[in-house]
């Protein structure tokens, strides 16, 4: 079966630190991978998507891809209290449709 | 500005009384997708559409069907919920030949009581 794991958490940060959120799947066939946030109550919104390996930056948002090790990560500089969410890893496979597998998620907690 | 709408954003329903959640997307993408999601869950897929192309999770329950009358509307038909059915159900979508990037709508929250 394939699957994206995460740590559910949860990670507690101090505002102003780095938070680093990982996850690691077992489709060696996904290509395409994609970070979302949740809210407590909400639907997840699409952050980040990253395809080839090394780092990929988009303001205090970095997603890591180390295809070889079957890993992926987000970094969040200067984190604030308003990150404070559940960050869901998903992957998806270029074979047939786009089915897209999510991990459970990281729930992380910026500490004021 | 394009976007994935879901109505009712709230839907109480009694065990066994069907119900109907209605999707509809702006942003003219051709698939379209119906997830289920429960506290502290990954996503699961239920459906997909795949243009007109209905496409069926094997471990979908058969108490739940759907429809896509054109390519901005999808329908979920739960028709006999049980109190499992309790969740939050999600609509997204994707356009074919690009990313693979899917968005979703805000969801509609399901109580059965």
């Amino acid at each position: 079966q394939k699957e994206v794991e995460q740590n559910s958490g949860p990670l507690s940060v101090p505002e102003g630190a780095i938070a680093s959120l990982n996850c690691t799947y077992s489709d060696r066939g996904s290509q395409s991978f994609f970070w979302y946030r949740q809210y407590s109550g909400k639907s997840p919104e699409l952050i980040m998507s990253i395809y080839s390996n090394g780092d990929k930056e988009d303001g205090r948002f970095t997603a890591q891809l180390n295809k070889a090790s079957q890993y992926v990560s987000l970094l969040i500089r200067d984190s604030q209290p308003s990150d404070s969410a559940t960050y869901l890893c998903a992957g998806a496979n270029s074979g047939g449709y786009q089915k897209v597998t999510f991990g459970i998620g990281t729930k992380l907690q910026v500490i004021p | 500005d394009a976007m994935v709408i879901q109505n009712p954003r709230y839907q109480v329903t009694q065990f066994g009384k069907p119900v109907t959640l209605s999707c509809s997307q702006t942003l003219n993408h051709n698939v379209m997708y119906w997830y289920q999601q429960k506290s502290s869950q990954a996503p699961k897929l239920l459906f997909h559409y795949y243009d007109k192309d209905f496409n069926n999770e094997a471990d979908t329950p058969d108490n739940f069907q759907s429809r896509r009358p054109n390519t901005s509307f999808c329908f979920l038909d739960i028709r006999s919920p049980g109190l499992g059915d309790a969740a939050m159900y999600l609509c997204a979508t994707s356009l074919t030949g690009g990313s693979y990037e899917q968005y979703f709508g805000p969801g509609t929250r399901l109580t059965v009581t």
